[in-house]
């Protein structure tokens, strides 16, 4: 079955560390890739996605995330954080492969990042 | 403005006694989808809706229904719920579904059953 692994439950930095999030997926095929950021008491919004084209995708606040096929992953990276960035990260991916049902959007369990200032 | 909203926010109820979790959108989108999220389990999908009338399961659709009868709304039905439903639900809309544009969530409902 599809699944999407984050490895890190959660991640503690103090402010201007630089964030790495890993994003692993199974199976291979044509993916949508998605993050998306929850801060405490809100609802997911969407910090960046991959369609198609360049690897390497920025989106908003200063994110960034590189696609490499090869290895199934999607990580999310930040070069300096802010305490603002304290929230929960999900990573997520849309599989597009005749063989199984391409309409589901699979979410890893997510990772909880604390800034501390 | 452009948003989901879902009704109730907060919903404590007791084991059996069948409860409606409303969801609209104002977009015109035509994907819809319900998920829950659970501590160390992220979010799950429990149905989705590609379009008015055409509804399929999700990951977790156990004991749960859904109807779309409309475009804009997508409505949540626990004929009888359990306290292994107690979750954080979550709406969420799509122009389409076709090229994976991003999905549009509400502000989430929280049902306690007892």
């Amino acid at each position: 079955a599809q699944s999407v692994s984050q490895h890190n439950h959660h991640v503690i930095l103090s402010e201007a560390a630089s964030l790495e999030l890993g994003c692993n997926y199974s199976y291979g095929g044509t993916v949508n890739l998605f993050w998306y950021v929850q801060y405490p008491g809100q609802h997911l919004q969407l910090l960046l996605k991959y369609f198609s084209g360049d690897p390497l995708v920025k989106g908003i606040k200063g994110f960034e995330a590189e696609f490499i096929k090869s290895k199934f992953s999607f990580n999310l990276r930040k070069p300096s954080v802010q305490w603002s960035d304290t929230a929960e990260y999900f990573c997520a991916v849309k599989w597009t492969v005749l063989s199984y049902n391409t309409d589901k959007l699979i979410f890893g369990t997510g990772t909880r990042l604390q800034v501390f200032p | 403005e452009a948003q989901v909203t879902q009704n109730p926010r907060y919903l404590i109820t007791v084991t059996g006694k069948k409860l409606t979790v409303t969801c609209s959108q104002n977009m015109n989108h035509e994907y819809m989808s319900w998920y829950r999220q659970d501590p160390g389990l992220g979010l799950r999908q429990i149905y989705y809706s590609m379009n008015v009338e055409v509804t399929d399961k999700g990951d977790v659709p156990e004991g749960y229904k859904v109807s779309r009868k409309e475009k804009r709304n997508f409505p949540l039905i626990l004929e009888s719920p359990s306290p292994n439903q107690t979750s954080l639900y979550f709406c969420a809309s799509s122009l389409s579904w076709g090229r994976g544009e991003p999905q549009h969530f509400g502000d989430g409902t929280r049902l306690s059953i007892l």
